[in-house]
């Protein structure tokens, strides 16, 4: 069965700071894997997705993730934060003929000016 | 273009109440999906559907109830509520399970 690991709860990081945002899944086939952001009160919305190609994949917001197959992760980056980035962020995982996502727990994301 | 939308937007119920959840599409998706979320817990799939006149249980189902009888909208009924049952709770849609699932804007379900 498709799992998937977000390894922090909540990351703080400084204004205009790097942040890597970690998740890892577990599929004994092929996986497609996405990441979700959830601004406050509002809806899930897509930030970037992997389904097949290139391993980094850059998505919306300045927001990138690189797919590692070794090492079971697909970790999502941004080189410099935003106040407006402060929001909860879900990795999810599917697989070649399942019909449904896996989302991670979730990780709160906080900007500190 | 609405998208996804819920209705309603919030519900306070007692213990032993039932009430219906409205989700509609204009996407014309095949698939759609009830979550539920909790602090912590991340968003647990209810139940989920691949297609008009279809249902499946998904990660909780228990206490709930979904049909899908036209294919722009997914009720999600509970029959008896229960205090366990307080949360947010989202509907999705999607073409299929590769591509992006489009969200609504939640119902925030207290019971009492």
């Amino acid at each position: 069965a498709q799992s998937v690991t977000q390894l922090d709860s909540q990351v703080p990081v400084f204004e205009e700071a790097p942040v890597e945002l970690r998740c890892n899944y577990s599929s004994s086939v092929s996986v497609y894997l996405f990441w979700y952001v959830q601004y406050p009160n509002q809806g899930l919305q897509l930030l970037l997705k992997y389904l097949s190609g290139s391993t980094l994949v850059k998505g919306i917001n300045g927001f990138e993730a690189e797919f590692n197959k070794s090492q079971t992760s697909f970790h999502l980056r941004k080189p410099s934060v935003h106040i407006s980035d402060t929001a909860e962020y879900f990795c999810a995982v599917t697989q070649w003929g399942a019909q449904k996502l896996v989302f991670g727990q979730g990780t709160r994301l906080t900007i500190n000016p | 273009n609405a998208g996804v939308t819920q209705t309603p937007k919030f519900r306070v119920l007692k213990t032993g109440q039932s009430m219906t959840l409205l989700c509609a599409q204009d996407m014309n998706h095949e698939y759609m999906y009830w979550y539920r979320q909790d602090p912590g817990m991340g968003l647990r799939l209810i139940h989920y559907s691949v297609g008009e006149g279809t249902t499946a249980k998904g990660e909780v189902p228990d206490g709930y109830n979904v049909s899908r009888l036209k294919k722009q909208n997914f009720l999600l009924g509970l029959e008896s509520a229960a205090p366990s049952q307080t949360s947010v709770y989202f509907c999705a849609s999607s073409p299929d399970t590769y591509n992006e699932q489009f969200f609504g804007p939640g119902t925030r379900l207290t019971v009492l």
